[in-house]
């Protein structure tokens, strides 16, 4: 019963190549976002999706397209691979409404993105 | 912007001994504070979270924060660690909860030795 869940766990792909990322939640929440954790294990948000739509974009290559095919999920895919991409990648969500103590985010178990 | 600092980057302490780790934020008002930590290949888990109320707040595995306004900073304690508490702990800010990123300080890593 895994609250979010990512897919792959590692991903060993070559410079220039294509590749998605999945994660879904079971939590009903309706905010999901994709973090990135570099070499230097710094966690920094890059996207987040509010029932679908795109509310937030940090600074973050066009290379990277999210796609929210509905509330539950949030993919990542990104074109074009490059070295500096290697990185661990994190999904979370949260609940929007209301808000309070039982308003946190819950992360995924990461998935390992290793371009060579 | 806000910001979290983290000014220790790896501690090491003995097995029994009691932890302390820092963590200070810079933002306008109170933010909303969080404690999360990573052992080595997993994601986050959250130990504790600050929102309102009472300033020392108790979270999973023994560990307790305390917020302090005056010094803008949310210390994590632990009175006696022991050897599964080595993982790296970051400490997070909001500005309000909901749809809102957390801002991550750069994390502390904690050995513990026998």
């Amino acid at each position: 019963d895994t609250a979010v869940s990512q897919t792959p766990k590692y991903l060993v792909t070559q410079m220039g190549n294509d590749k998605s990322i999945k994660c879904e939640q079971n939590l009903g929440h309706d905010t999901m976002y994709w973090y990135k954790q570099d070499s230097k294990k710094f966690l920094k948000i890059m996207f987040s999706y509010n029932n679908k739509e795109l509310i937030i974009n940090e600074t973050v290559p066009n290379r990277f397209s999210p796609k929210s095919p509905d509330k539950a999920h949030l993919n990542l895919h990104i074109n074009s691979l490059e070295l500096g991409d290697s990185a661990v990648y994190f999904c979370a969500s949260s609940h929007l409404q209301g808000g309070g103590p039982s308003d946190e985010q819950f992360f995924g178990p990461g998935t390992r993105l290793t371009v060579l | 912007a806000q910001s979290v600092t983290q000014p220790d980057i790896h501690i090491t302490v003995s097995e029994g001994a009691s932890l302390e780790l820092r963590c200070n934020y810079s933002y306008g008002a109170t933010p909303y504070l969080f404690w999360y930590v990573q052992s080595p290949g997993q994601g986050l888990q959250l130990l504790l979270k600050y929102f309102s109320g009472d300033t020392l707040v108790q979270g999973i595995k023994g560990f307790e924060a305390e917020f302090k306004r005056s010094q803008s900073s949310f210390n994590l304690r632990k009175p006696s660690v022991h050897w599964s508490d080595a993982a790296e702990y970051f400490c997070a800010v909001a500005p309000f909860i909901g749809n809102t990123p957390l801002v991550f300080g750069k994390g502390t890593r904690l050995s513990v030795i026998a």
